[in-house]
């Protein structure tokens, strides 16, 4: 089956710095790519879609300069969250498109 | 906008009871899908299943069983002979612009737990 992967699994960071999360399809192509957070307790909300060398599109009150997301090619989309806070403590979860969506396992972030 | 409700926060039963969890959804779109995901404690989501709106068949799988009415817009899911191990937050999905690897809409999940 496709199988997504994320990378990394889990991290910590101190406010102010910035986190790079990659999602990788490891099987298969993917020309879109989705991006959701999920803070404790509720459902998945939709960021912001990834497409294969076009800028992302993103979703309304998402900050597109906080949340750079880069998909530079076919089987890899990454996030990178900037001058990252404790607010933006979430769960990070990717999905890549072939047929339907496949997720990624998820990123837990915890800004300190 | 598409909407996606599943009314029951938080279902409690004690094991091999059956339970039903309930999606309601929104949508403009005549062709459409539906999605069924479980979310264990470790995050990741789980596939359950996909229907696509022309297809109202209701699907068995194992204890499994999906019970998709259009004229309702409900898409409700059961477990027969509930386990522990079936104890996870459970989402219900909808894709959008008639394809199933369009963005998802997620309703708000229902946490299950079974007890033994």
């Amino acid at each position: 089956g496709a199988v997504v992967s994320q990378h990394p699994s889990w991290v910590i960071c101190k406010s102010g710095t910035s986190v790079k999360i990659e999602c990788r399809s490891l099987d298969f192509q993917a020309t879109t790519m989705f991006w959701y957070r999920q803070f404790p307790k509720q459902s998945l909300m939709l960021m912001a879609t990834s497409n294969e060398g076009s800028k992302a599109t993103y979703e309304q009150g998402v900050e597109k300069d906080k949340f750079l997301i880069n998909h530079a090619s076919l089987t890899l989309s990454t996030l990178t969250v900037t001058s990252a806070h404790p607010e933006d403590s979430s769960f990070y979860i990717c999905s890549a498109s072939y047929e339907t969506q496949y997720f990624g396992p998820g990123t837990r972030l915890l800004v300190l | 906008a598409q909407k996606v409700t599943q009314a029951q926060t938080e279902i409690s039963v004690v094991e091999k009871e059956d339970v039903t969890l309930d999606c309601v959804y929104e949508t403009r779109d005549t062709t459409y899908y539906l999605f069924w995901y479980k979310q264990p404690p470790s995050g990741e989501l789980v596939f359950l299943i996909r229907r696509n709106s022309f297809d109202e068949q209701n699907e068995i799988s194992g204890r499994y069983s999906w019970n998709f009415q259009k004229s309702t817009s409900s898409f409700n899911f059961t477990i027969t002979a509930s386990q522990v191990v079936d104890s996870a937050v459970y989402f219900c999905a909808l894709s959008e612009g008639g394809t199933s690897y369009g963005k998802l809409t997620f309703g708000q999940g229902t946490i299950l737990t079974v007890h033994p």
